[in-house]
């Protein structure tokens, strides 16, 4: 395993679809997040998994947004109904427990909602 | 929740001058600083980090230093080189909840060679 792992690494949708993103993390990592950049700005947390536990949602994350990590493996973000305020980088990042803290990002997954 | 401000967003050295990036953090309870590196269309990369039982650290040519009292911690490069040219992004880490990080908006630096 070389890294972490993210697909598609570009999708285009029309507003109002649905789209669903997936992240396999090395694969010794418990721990899970994704990141949303859009263009000019740092990464900002949505959301975090530890094994198979969604542990934490930030408030940037609507009810229009969904994630899971059914096996503790790899996850999957989806958002439904898009938005062109979607349109961003999703980053997934893991990171192998509480006491490492090196976050090992993916080359994330471009959306562009038209 | 934690609030990180980083300085200037854009920043143009000639190759072989230091180059410095600053950022704030709000919440003194932070306890880890990373600062990540990002290269046009790739992942961003940890170049380097701190605990805030440090005050320096230095690995070859970067540096970080962190001033608690002020809530200040600043990236220094030495020696840069056209590789080094990149969006380089502040962080910290509240140590409450589960451990997230918040980073700055980041940094774009060009090595003129």
């Amino acid at each position: 395993d070389t890294g972490v792992s993210q697909n598609p690494r570009h999708k285009i949708t029309k507003r109002g679809q649905n789209v669903t993103f997936r992240c396999d993390p090395i694969s010794e990592h418990n721990r899970l997040y994704w990141y949303r950049q859009t263009l000019g700005q740092g990464p900002e947390f949505l959301t975090y998994f530890q094994n198979e536990a969604q542990l934490e949602k930030s408030r940037l994350l609507s009810d229009r947004f969904s994630a899971e990590r059914p096996k503790g493996s790899f996850s999957t973000l989806e958002i439904q109904r898009t938005e062109q305020g979607d349109s961003a980088m999703y980053l997934c990042a893991s990171k192998a427990g509480a006491t490492n803290e090196k976050l090992f990002f993916g080359s994330g997954t471009q959306l562009s909602v038209l | 929740g934690e609030n990180v401000e980083q300085h200037p967003s854009t920043l143009s050295v000639q190759e072989g001058d230091s180059a410095v990036i600053k950022c704030t953090y709000s919440d003194s309870a932070s306890n880890y600083f990373p600062w990540y590196k990002q290269e046009l269309g790739k992942r961003p990369q940890l170049i380097i980090d701190i605990r805030s039982n440090v005050g320096e650290k230095k690995d070859q040519r970067i540096a970080v230093t962190l001033n608690k009292t002020a809530k200040h911690f600043s990236l220094h490069i030495t020696e840069t080189q056209p590789e080094d040219s990149a969006v380089y992004f502040c962080a910290a880490k509240y140590p409450g909840g589960y451990q997230k990080v918040t980073f700055g908006t980041g940094t774009k630096l060009q090595v003129i060679p």
